[in-house]
């Protein structure tokens, strides 16, 4: 089954710096990439995901990249603001077998006022 | 997106019991799942629920511990049952939504269950 690693586990950033996070997927039939953001306390909440049919796609300050070949994705999020903390989740699937996510670990991010 | 609720938001239970938590959407739906998440964890699929068949579970699950209900497209029941301290955790439902390559996966407010 499909095996999906996020790093770094823990990110600090200065308000208004930029924040990178990356994950690495193992089923190379995984067509489908979401990010989810969860403040604490609440649920997850989907920010943006991206399909295998594009590279890269981006909403106001966020950003995802993907790299089918290497089977990497990453999320950036520019000028970081202090209600970007949160545990930010990336996951994986085959958008045509009941959409089962398989989820990375999680990025802590702290923006530091 | 989705309106979804859960029922209980919370509970306190003491060890050996059984809990039932409910899942609501606003409009019909194919896919349901289960979600458990543990204290600072990331989220683990439990199962996946169709209306009119048997749930299907995910290694590590199994239907004894865990059985889920779909008696219809807006509803669902997943119970814990037998608890442990080792089953406190977040269980949260979520739902697809879409058609074909524009699927995705809403949340519910999850139910966070503490085990004595």
């Amino acid at each position: 089954g499909e095996n999906v690693e996020q790093h770094p586990s823990t990110l600090s950033v200065q308000e208004g710096d930029s924040a990178v996070i990356k994950c690495t997927y193992s089923d190379s039939a995984s067509n489908y990439f979401p990010w989810y953001k969860q403040e604490l306390g609440k649920r997850p909440q989907l920010i943006i995901d991206i399909r295998s049919n594009v590279g890269e796609k981006k909403d106001q300050r966020i950003a995802v990249t993907l790299n089918k070949t290497a089977k990497h994705f990453s999320l950036h999020i520019t000028e970081t603001q202090p209600e970007d903390s949160a545990v930010y989740f990336c996951a994986a699937t085959l958008n045509n077998a009941g959409n089962m996510l398989t989820f990375g670990g999680g990025t802590r991010l702290m923006v530091k006022p | 997106s989705a309106v979804i609720s859960q029922k209980p938001s919370r509970d306190i239970c003491q060890r050996g019991t059984s809990l039932t938590i409910q899942c609501q959407v606003d409009s019909q739906v194919t896919m349901m799942f289960w979600y458990r998440q543990q204290p600072g964890q990331s989220l683990t699929l439990i199962a996946t629920a169709n209306q009119g068949s048997e749930a299907t579970y995910e290694s590590g699950f199994v239907i004894d511990k865990f059985p889920i209900s779909r008696p219809n497209l807006t509803f669902s029941t997943l119970t814990v049952s037998n608890m442990s301290p080792e089953d406190s955790s977040i269980y949260l439902c979520s739902v697809e939504r879409g058609q074909g390559a524009s699927k995705t996966q809403y949340f519910g407010p999850g139910t966070r269950l503490l085990v004595l």
